[in-house]
Formats: C-alpha cells, sequence, structure tokens
C-alpha cells in the first residue's frame, strides 16, 4: 500500500491524558498536512510541514498542540492534557509541491 | 476566514438518476478539487481543476472551474449505489498550500 497511513485509527483517553498520533506521508511527497475534521463539518487545515520544516500553524492549534516531522518523513501529532472539545478526526495528507492533497483514513479521537 | 457555501447540503436520489452539486466563494481561488469521503475513511481525490473554464471527467464524474474563478460544480451521471457518500469541494489560492473545504453534500442512492 502506497498511500498515507495514519496510526492508530481509533484513540479514546480521559480528559486531561496526553496522545500522539503517526502519520506516514507518500514516500515520495515532500509536503504533509494536518487537518482536524467534526461531525457534519469539512476537514480544518492544522500545520504543514515542508520536508522537516513546520512553516505554518492555524489558530486552531492551541499550545497544547505540537507536530513534528523530524526527517522530513513521518509526522505526530501530540495533543497534551486533552479536552473534551479535542474529540475530533485527525487527517493527515500529502503531496508533491502543489500537487493535489492524498489524505489518509485518519485518527479519531474520543476524549472520555 | 475564507468560507465556501456547498450546496445542497444533502441529496436522496434514485439509482439511474443525475446528480449535480456546487460550491461558491466570496474569493478567487486558483484550484479547485472534489473529493468524497466514505464513513471511517479520509476524503478521496476525484478531480482536480486548475484553470477557469476547465471542464474534466473521471468517468461518470464531470467538473468545472467556473469563468469568475469563485465556483465550481460537480456532475454524477447515472448514479450507482457505491456513490453514497459525502463529496466535498476543497479550493487553495496562488501558492497557498493549504486546503479549505466546503461542508460537504451528503448523496444517498436508492437502489
Amino acid at each position: 500500500d502506497t498511500g498515507v497511513s495514519q496510526d492508530p485509527r481509533h484513540k479514546i483517553t480521559k480528559r486531561g491524558q496526553n496522545v500522539t498520533f503517526r502519520c506516514d506521508p507518500i514516500s515520495e511527497h515532500n509536503r504533509l498536512y494536518w487537518y482536524r475534521q467534526t461531525l457534519g463539518q469539512g476537514p480544518e487545515f492544522l500545520t504543514y510541514f515542508q520536508n522537516e520544516a513546520q512553516l505554518e500553524k492555524s489558530r486552531l492549534l492551541s499550545d497544547r498542540f505540537s507536530a513534528e516531522r523530524p526527517k522530513g518523513s513521518f509526522s505526530t501529532l501530540e495533543i497534551q492534557r486533552t479536552e473534551q472539545g479535542d474529540s475530533a478526526m485527525y487527517l493527515c495528507a500529502s503531496s508533491l509541491d502543489l500537487t493535489p492533497q492524498h489524505f489518509g483514513d485518519g485518527t479519531r479521537l474520543s476524549i472520555l | 476566514g475564507q468560507q465556501l457555501n456547498q450546496s445542497p447540503q444533502s441529496m436522496f436520489i434514485q439509482e439511474g438518476e443525475d446528480v449535480s452539486m456546487n460550491c461558491t466563494s466570496s474569493s478567487i481561488f486558483n484550484t479547485w478539487l472534489w473529493y468524497k469521503q466514505e464513513p471511517g475513511e479520509g476524503p478521496v481525490l476525484l478531480i482536480a481543476l486548475y484553470k477557469a473554464g476547465e471542464l474534466t471527467s473521471n468517468g461518470r464524474l464531470t467538473a468545472q472551474f467556473g469563468i469568475t474563478r469563485k465556483d465550481s460544480f460537480l456532475n454524477i451521471s447515472a448514479s450507482i449505489p457505491s456513490d453514497v457518500g459525502i463529496y466535498f469541494c476543497a479550493c487553495r489560492g496562488g501558492s497557498n498550500y493549504k486546503l479549505t473545504f466546503g461542508k460537504g453534500t451528503l448523496l444517498t442512492v436508492n437502489p
């Protein structure tokens, strides 16, 4: 499978816990994006990497959120001290420069 | 922030019917994309449009990039049950990298 891979697919955690998600982009893609999707809405942009550099963070990304792409390949998104409002589907996408973005199947986060 | 108005919000049709949905914006964009999302999965790219006026087909799907660069439509001909899902328009401006999505059109096809 050469598509975008995300792990885990589902995460259930208690409020206040930290969670980390992983994204493996399509191998030749230099750009990687994180989006968040809530029920009944389209995905909303969170952050973007070109190679290992994080070039933009949305205002949606509070200081409890951090994303990394240490070697310009896979990326992690960490949420610290989770809150009820963090419950959502977290989607990762990748692209080669400005070609269309291809999405993974997401990590669904549920906060108890 | 930028917003896309996507309509209709939902459609319930009979198998074999044609479907049309559209997306409008108050801003000009350089790229329009259409994605389909099924339950528990991520959006899957259907069609990408790069030039104003461009009309592109992908099997039974046809999409057009509006002349004003502020709108796009997607048509599905002869719908089949596997067309069920949520269809999203998304757009990007200039060298901007992030996509702005509409709220989606939920399509239900009755066999």
